[in-house]
């Protein structure tokens, strides 16, 4: 399968904790985003690259979380001390250039205890 | 006003049935559309562009109306998999660019 993979699948975790997850995109494609989706809202942004640049961050995401792609390919997000609201899923993504459709991988799912 | 916005239903239709869902966008420079669908606990997946020209797939038929700031997904000859919940996307030019999301608009098809 050659689609966005993201893991872990699940992760549960006491509040306080850092979290990382990762996100291995479709590998020709040099965008990747982050989205984080709680229950009945759609998939909010919270960042994106291109290639090894992070282009845009929403004035959403706190200083608590940060997001890399050294190399342009594979990308990390990190939440630290992480907090009740944290829960959800967050969503990776990616698309061949800006403008094209993005292609979601299966999402990791944050439960913080 | 939220940025790109949907109906979230629930659209409770019979299977045969035509269904249509609109989507309205705030920024007047957004440049790219789409229209994902959503299964429960799963990830968005895309269904389909939406072109200047319009696009059809299909049972499914996407427009986009600049002037109005919308765009609209019909779906015709409903069918018991169409049950999902579907979500628009517009990329807006903000300077830089980001990806909004609408709430989406759940569909339930019944027998």
């Amino acid at each position: 399968d050659t689609g966005v993979s993201q893991n872990p699948r699940h992760k549960i975790t006491k509040r306080g904790q850092n979290v990382t997850f990762r996100c291995d995109p479709i590998s020709e494609h040099n965008r990747l985003y982050w989205y984080r989706q709680t229950l009945g809202q759609g998939p909010e942004f919270l960042t994106y690259f291109q290639n090894e640049a992070q282009l845009e961050k929403s004035r959403l995401l706190s200083d608590r979380f940060s997001a890399e792609r050294p190399k342009g390919s594979f990308s990390t997000l990190e939440i630290q001390r992480t907090e009740q609201g944290d829960s959800a899923m967050y969503l990776c993504a990616s698309s061949l250039s800006l403008g094209q459709p993005q292609h979601f991988g299966d999402g990791t799912r944050l439960s913080i205890l | 006003r939220k940025e790109v916005e949907q109906d979230p239903g629930p659209f409770n239709v019979p299977e045969g049935a035509t269904v249509a869902f609109n989507c309205t966008y705030s920024n007047s420079a957004s440049q790219s559309f789409f229209w994902y669908r959503q299964d429960c606990r799963k990830e968005p997946k895309l269904l389909m562009s939406v072109y200047s020209s319009g696009n059809e797939d299909g049972r499914f038929t996407a427009q986009l109306n600049r002037a109005s700031q919308y765009i609209s997904l019909l779906i015709r000859d409903s069918k018991l998999s169409d049950s999902a919940t579907y979500l628009c996307a517009v990329i807006e030019d903000t300077g830089g660019f980001k990806t909004i999301f609408g709430a989406g608009t759940r569909l339930f098809v019944k027998a």
